[in-house]
This record gives C-alpha cells, structure tokens and sequence, in this order.
C-alpha cells in the first residue's frame, strides 16, 4: 500500500492555466506538507496543515493555494502558471506537528510549465 | 534565512569504498535528519538525531549530531551500486511547527 501518493506524476501544460495536484496519505498523520524541489535538486517547503489548519506559509506566490479537506488530504492549487513554477513538487506527511516523528515523502509530481 | 551547507556537492566513487559527506550551519538545530532520494522518487529517511553529540548507525551508515549542534556528518561504509542517489541532511530549528531547512544535497556515483 502507498503511504503518501500523488496525482499526477506528471504534469505539462501551458503557461496561465490553473492546475491542481492532488496528495492523500493513508498513514493517519494529522500533518500533511508541500515541498518545491527545483531544477538543482533543492527542496523548500511551502505549505504545511495540521489537522486542515495551516501551520506553515512560506513566502509563496498567492498564485498557489493548499486546501485540505481532511487530514488525509492536502492538494495545491496553482493558478496562471509561470515558468518559473517548473519543478517537483512533493506532498509529506508526519505523525504529528512536530518534525521529531519523521516526514515521510511521496513520490513527486513533476511540473512542466511551457 | 536559515541555510544548510552540505558538501561535497557531487561525489564518484569505487564500489567498497568509504563516502562521508556533512552539513554545517550558522544555526543551532534541535533535530537533524539524513534522507535518500532515488531518481523520480521522494526523499527516504535514513537516519534521525536528536541529542548533540548523538551517534546512530543503519546498517552501513552512521551519521552524528554535532555537539555545537550546528553540524552533522554522514558516513557510508563499504559503498555498493545501491548506494547511488541523492542525500540530504535536514534540519528543524527550535520551533514546533515541523519546519525542515534542507542541505543542497549530495549526489553519489558508484562506479562497480
């Protein structure tokens, strides 16, 4: 069984369309997080939710908008898609808020913004 | 912002050798973590510190939490094909909420 998956793998589309990635975790974590892993491998977060409450707001866009619908849930949506926005995005979860009991990450959706 | 500095950058090595990579920051952190990413896949877990001054062995690696708690080293003991990927140290700051500062990596080629 996936832990952490996403949908899709991959993504190609245009620059200014709305797009959403999708995460669900089947680990019962109240945690859920987005991560934006760019072209040299450097992975920053964006988002977290703890129990569909947003903790973590990095300095991103407002172009992307997380929404969670339960706590097994977390999905990104991103509107008017850049260039710039090209990269791996990757959703984690985590038993609890704080990071002490580990981040598990899924497996990526690949971001192509032409 | 807070920043990790991991090197070296890129290693390539024989198989059954030794590898140690770390990270070092201006920061003092309360928890840092080892990850592995193979290609097209997420980040794995490796190994977790908790303590300063903490050493933690997984098999072949071993990895510790440096006593300023601002650094961390990871060792790789007898190197195989296996061991090719991307590692990552992570660290969480003083905070609660789960914050990861990541490492810029360590790519590792083993050759056979």
């Amino acid at each position: 069984d996936t832990a952490v998956s996403q949908t899709p793998k991959y993504l190609v589309t245009q620059m200014g369309n709305d797009k959403s990635i999708k995460c669900e975790q089947n680990l019962g974590h109240d945690t859920m997080y987005w991560y934006k892993q760019d072209s040299k491998k450097f992975l920053k977060i964006m988002f977290s939710y703890n129990n569909k409450e947003l903790i973590i707001n990095e300095t991103v866009p407002n172009r992307f908008s997380p929404k969670s619908p339960d706590k097994a849930h977390l999905n990104l949506h991103i509107n008017s898609l850049e260039l710039g926005d090209s990269a791996v995005y990757f959703c984690a979860s985590s038993p609890w808020v704080t990071v002490t009991d580990t981040q598990y990450f899924g497996p990526g959706t690949r971001l192509t913004v032409l | 912002g807070q920043q990790l500095n991991q090197s070296p950058q890129s290693m390539f090595i024989q198989e059954g050798e030794d590898v140690s990579m770390n990270c070092t920051s201006s920061s003092i952190f309360n928890t840092w973590l080892w990850y592995k990413q193979d290609p097209g896949e997420g980040p794995v877990l490796l190994i977790a510190l908790y303590k300063a001054g903490e050493l933690t062995s997984n098999g072949r690696l071993t990895a510790q939490f440096g006593i300023t708690r601002k650094d961390s080293f990871l060792n790789i003991s007898a190197s195989i094909p296996s061991d090719v990927g991307i590692y990552f140290c992570a660290g969480q700051l003083g905070s609660n909420t789960g914050k990861l500062i990541f490492g810029q990596g360590t790519t590792l080629q083993v050759k056979p």
